[in-house]
């Protein structure tokens, strides 16, 4: 079966402390990752796409097939960061339809 | 924000009525999409289509049909509203099965 798991519902830090937002994933084969941010009430915005092993707004994220995770990182949060993230895996097919985990919101206190 | 914009943005309706939501892109993209968004659930694929008159169900497909009769719209309908669609609907859309995708502002929902 194919799914993405965020087992954390609600993740709070203080400003400045590091940030581990967990994903894991069950596929066969290569599994092509994303992380989406969405801002309060607005729509989902694309963070971060394995693939591209870029560094957006400070956000990191390594897929490690071992463990099948892809957990996002950021040394230090920002309360700019307070948002719903939700990990999403690309599923298998030529359909590109993603799955999604069921997101976990990140509270950054002042 | 790619252009793709969504109607209403608000809708409140009664069970049993009919509803359609339109999806509209301006970007020429193939593939276009339709979740549902849910708490403890993320979002769902509900159908997409992957060319105008090409459409194919997702994972929670019943009550929704859907139709894309050019590029740049795609339509959801609800057959006959229920309380479990009270949602938010997003569309989304990419340039091929490979390519990023790309979401609208969502549609709130209310079925009473």
């Amino acid at each position: 079966a194919q799914r993405v798991t965020q087992p954390e519902k609600l993740l709070s830090v203080f400003k400045g402390a590091p940030v581990e937002l967990k994903c894991n994933y069950s596929y066969s084969g290569s599994p092509e990752l994303f992380w989406y941010v969405q801002y309060s009430r607005q729509r989902l915005q694309l963070l971060l796409r394995h693939i591209s092993r870029e560094s957006i707004k400070g956000f990191t994220a390594d897929l490690n097939k071992g463990e099948t995770s892809f957990h996002l990182k950021k040394p230090f949060a920002q309360e700019e960061d307070s948002a719903m993230y939700y990990c999403a895996l690309k599923g298998s097919g030529n359909t590109g339809k993603l799955i999604f985990g069921q997101g976990t919101t990140l509270q950054v206190k002042p | 924000d790619a252009g793709i914009t969504q109607s209403p943005r608000h809708k409140v309706t009664e069970t049993g009525t009919p509803v359609t939501l339109r999806c509209h892109q301006t970007e020429n993209h193939r593939y276009m999409y339709w979740y549902r968004q849910d708490p403890g659930h993320g979002l769902r694929l509900i159908h997409y289509s992957y060319g105008v008159k090409d459409t194919d169900k997702g994972e929670v497909s019943d009550g929704y049909s859907v139709s894309r009769s050019k590029t740049e719209d795609f339509l959801l309908t609800l057959e006959s509203a229920t309380s479990s669609q009270t949602s938010v609907y997003f569309c989304a859309i990419s340039g091929g099965a490979g390519d990023t995708q790309y979401f609208g502002p969502g549609t709130r929902l209310t079925v009473l």
